[in-house]
């Protein structure tokens, strides 16, 4: 079992571009989710899905997009990336009721 | 809106003592569920234990314990006999369940906790 993987664990970006961090799940968990982690802060959730063609908004979800086509992938879009979305992202998944199982996070830099 | 509140950003306590990690949250459901995960330097989220709202019993994990005060929508972590490893930063998560049949997960904004020898 792979877990939850994210890829890729860091990438650096221009302001104005786009560019999707990919997350895949082998537990078959319908629940999945997006957190963005500033420094010395807690985790924001972004967009999560409680199953395959549903998603929702969390607290922060401007400037992301989501979809949720299988139950594996929850993959997290920037359409146009800025500064402010300088941070660690970590996609986790779950049953209902779980713990949520979390990847090891992506470290994006926007300049 | 946030509903989970840990209102002390660092505490730091001696190897080998007891230390309390404070968590409130919000809601109008009967039914959730509780967590508190470990974030060590190393990025990784780490559950340390779960609590059910239905269940009257605190859960305990070795020296981990909780205090699940459901009247008071409070779940403190004990952590006894402190250990340098323990040094981490520490979440409290809330699984909320929605009128609409979703649920999702929040996270409080965490405690740092660093063991002194």
């Amino acid at each position: 079992n792979a877990g939850v993987t994210q890829t890729p664990k860091f990438q650096v970006l221009k302001t104005g571009q786009s560019m999707t961090l990919q997350c895949a799940q082998d537990m078959n968990h319908e629940y999945m989710s997006w957190y963005r982690q500033d420094p010395g802060m807690g985790l924001r959730l972004i967009h999560y899905s409680v199953g395959a063609g549903i998603t929702d908004q969390g607290e922060v979800p401007n400037g992301y997009n989501v979809s949720r086509s299988t139950t594996e992938d929850f993959p997290l879009r920037l359409l146009s990336a800025a500064p402010s979305q300088t941070s660690v992202y970590f996609c986790a998944s779950s049953f209902y009721g779980q713990p949520q199982h979390f990847g090891d996070g992506t470290r994006l830099s926007i300049l | 809106a946030q509903t989970v509140t840990q209102s002390q950003p660092e505490m730091s306590v001696q190897e080998a003592e007891t230390v309390t990690l404070s968590c409130t949250y919000d809601t109008s459901e009967n039914n959730y569920y509780l967590f508190w995960y470990k974030q060590p330097p190393s990025r990784q989220m780490i559950l340390v234990i779960r609590q059910e709202a239905y269940k009257q019993q605190n859960a305990t994990e070795n020296r981990f314990s909780v205090n699940f005060q459901k009247a008071a929508k409070s779940f403190s972590l004990k952590i006894s006999d402190s250990q340098l490893g323990d040094t981490a930063m520490y979440f409290c998560a809330f699984m909320m369940p929605r009128a609409s049949g979703t649920y999702k997960y929040i996270f409080g904004t965490g405690t740092r906790l660093k063991v002194l020898a």
